[in-house]
């Protein structure tokens, strides 16, 4: 039972570039998250999918798409990497969209020069 | 606007030494009270749910609990160990979570 894993760890990209952040989740969960986070910033929501086949805009949606491939895949695509995107990035998964428990994967850092 | 402020930014404990982190909290209609933990370089690791006020909850050298207005995270004696960032999130109906900024935690032996 690996819970929520994330694909690559690190990726370093130059300025226009695109790229697919992958996320997989084990625990038959419902919904998804993605997150960023930048220092002093905190966890900031930037997509989320509350069941398959559906997706909603959280606080900091410009510059990113997602796709929910199925129930235990969710992944993020940068079509045009932005200096303003480097940061960690976090995805989530959680039973549901309600005040449920929410667990997170181990993060990637992405760096766009 | 839902908002979560976390304090003190920071704290230098030593070991032994008790204390609390605060999580005040503005939202339309508090569904649920979240602490996790967050060691350098990994994600964040649930800790606790809190759903009314009133509700205390612990674990090991942790209690955290609720009242109306905001939440506090209690360490006594703590170790080394317990050196982390502590995040507060709220979930204010049927959006998802919003995050503090987190407390960083240092336990100096």
């Amino acid at each position: 039972n690996a819970g929520v894993t994330q694909t690559p760890k690190f990726q370093v990209l130059k300025t226009g570039q695109s790229m697919t952040l992958q996320c997989a989740q084990d625990m038959n969960h419902n919904s998804m998250y993605w997150y960023r986070q930048d220092p002093g910033m905190g966890l900031r929501l930037i997509y989320y999918s509350a069941s398959e086949g559906t997706t909603d805009k959280g606080e900091v949606p410009n510059g990113y798409n997602v796709s929910r491939l199925n129930k235990r895949e969710f992944s993020l695509r940068l079509e045009s990497a932005a200096p303003s995107q480097t940061s960690v990035y976090f995805c989530a998964s959680s039973a549901g969209i309600g005040p449920n428990e929410q667990f997170f994967g181990p993060g990637t850092r992405l760096t766009v020069l | 606007e839902d908002q979560v402020t976390q304090s003190p930014e920071a704290l230098r404990l030593q070991e032994g030494e008790s204390s609390s982190l605060n999580c005040s909290y503005t939202v339309s209609g508090l569904r649920g009270l979240f602490w996790y933990r967050q060691d350098p370089g990994k994600g964040p690791e649930f800790l606790f749910t809190l759903y009314s006020a009133g509700e205390e909850k612990e674990k090991e050298r942790l209690k955290a609990t609720l009242t109306k207005k905001e939440s506090f995270l209690h360490i006594t004696a703590p170790k080394p160990e317990d050196s982390a960032t502590y995040l507060c999130a709220v979930h204010p109906g049927n959006t998802p979570l919003v995050f503090g900024k987190g407390t960083r935690l240092s336990v100096i032996a």
